[in-house]
């Protein structure tokens, strides 16, 4: 079974701070990416990687960046955080034509 | 733009009660359609998936789906729900062009027992 982990379950930042949020997934996938979830607005997608050190924008980059140095690990940063960024951040991963598969979820909040 | 549209934000039903809930999509490509679920404090998980063939498809958990392109519609049915299908669901397209997933919305469903 796909296994999709992300490192943080729950995290509480301040305002200003880098924040890395990390994903890793055990099933070789080539494509990999990040959303935010917040509610009424579904899931919305910041960036994907189709490879190793292959990125590509999503809907709502700004603010953020992301780094794909081994093909297992997707990591999404918070260059500066700020309030507006709270939200649920979902992980996920596919092989090409095939359905994502998600991991748990951080819920970070910016204070 | 391509988008996903779900007809319902929230939906409240009684257990044995049947459901439908409606999706369209736009998008004039080659799809590929799903119907993902997340129950409270779970991750999201595949309910049903449309690639090709039957245009009705059947997921877990009693789930089917009916593709219908000349509608652009995947909606989903259960002829009779149960207390622990409360739960969000999400449909969604995959471009086939740049594997990306375009997601709707999303239904919250509440299953009074």
């Amino acid at each position: 079974d796909v296994k999709v982990t992300q490192s943080s379950r729950y995290l509480v930042k301040r305002t200003g701070e880098k924040v890395f949020l990390e994903c890793v997934q055990d099933m070789d996938h080539e494509n990999m990416f990040w959303y935010r979830q917040d509610p009424g607005l579904g899931l919305r997608l910041i960036y994907f990687s189709y490879d190793v050190k292959m990125k590509e924008k999503g809907d709502i980059p700004e603010g953020y960046s992301v780094s794909r140095e081994k093909k297992e690990r997707f990591s999404l940063i918070l260059e500066s955080a700020s309030t507006n960024q709270t939200s649920m951040y979902l992980c996920a991963s596919s092989v090409r034509g095939q359905p994502q598969h998600f991991g748990d979820g951080t819920r970070l909040s910016i204070l | 733009a391509q988008s996903v549209s779900q007809h319902n934000h929230h939906v409240i039903l009684s257990e044995a009660a049947s459901l439908e809930l409606g999706c369209n999509y736009s998008y004039g490509g080659t799809v590929n359609l799903f119907w993902y679920v997340q129950y409270p404090g779970q991750h999201l998980q595949l309910l049903l998936k449309y690639f090709s063939g039957d245009p009705l498809v059947k997921g877990i958990k009693g789930f089917e789906a009916e593709f219908i392109k000349s509608k652009f519609s995947f909606n989903l049915r259960k002829p009779s729900v149960q207390w622990s299908d409360t739960a969000e669901y999400f449909c969604a397209v995959l471009k086939n062009r740049d594997d990306k997933i375009i997601f709707g919305k999303g239904t919250r469903l509440h299953i009074l027992p």
